[in-house]
């Protein structure tokens, strides 16, 4: 595609419920990233795939947040029994390798009530 | 652990003119990129300018340039011939050179362009 796509655009949940998030990378990119970017703060990393291996989960905060990439392209941020301080945007980035350019999608406003 | 800091959360500057805006960062890397990106309202992290640590020539690419100073720490942005799609939140950004791209953000300013 022409950029990395998001979706939803916006989620609400109550507390309690599982949420998907969607990242449709640049097509032929290897690398995606996932980002939380709480209001008035800057992203913070949660995890990076490279194809469908993932490298790097370190910045995920708690068992209940699961990212997938089963297919080296598609992936899905997957939140369980959100709580109210998952409420943040949820960024998805990729690039050709890991190291170029990074291509940030417009984001996931995840509210949980 | 890499930090970044963003001293100015707000600045304000009017169209036509310059505006400079600070980072400081802390590493004990030797080599690695730093960046500046423009979030505009509709989320989407957009590139505006990025430096190699091992460069010394500072980056710039039109409008927009770096004050890299590696001894100090210090790499703050300078955006000269302000115009109002310049209005935006701007994140200072740090990744090691050996790693994959993960960055590590700076709290951001919030920069309003005015008439």
């Amino acid at each position: 595609g022409a950029g990395v796509s998001q979706s939803p655009r916006y989620k609400v949940a109550k507390r309690g419920q599982d949420v998907a998030l969607r990242c449709d990378p640049i097509s032929g990119h290897v690398s995606l990233f996932w980002y939380q970017q709480a209001l008035g703060q800057g992203p913070e990393f949660l995890t990076y795939f490279q194809n469908e291996a993932q490298l790097d989960k370190s910045g995920l905060p708690s068992d209940r947040f699961f990212a997938e990439r089963p297919e080296g392209s598609v992936s899905t941020l997957k939140i369980q029994r959100t709580q109210q301080e998952d409420s943040a945007v949820y960024l998805c980035a990729s690039s050709l390798q890991g190291r170029e350019k990074l291509f940030f999608g417009s984001g996931t406003q995840l509210s949980v009530l | 652990a890499q930090t970044v800091t963003q001293s100015q959360p707000e600045m304000s500057v009017q169209e036509a003119e310059t505006v400079t805006l600070s980072c400081t960062y802390d590493t004990s890397e030797s080599n690695y990129y730093l960046f500046w990106y423009k979030q505009p309202p509709s989320r989407q992290m957009i590139l505006v300018i990025r430096q190699e640590a091992y460069k010394q020539q500072n980056a710039t690419e039109n409008r927009f340039s770096v004050n890299f100073q590696k001894a100090a720490k210090s790499f703050s942005l300078k955006i000269s011939d302000s115009q109002l799609g310049d209005t935006a939140m701007y994140f200072c950004a740090f990744m090691k050179m050996r790693a994959a791209s993960k960055l590590t953000f700076g709290t951001g300013t919030r920069l309003q362009v005015t008439l």
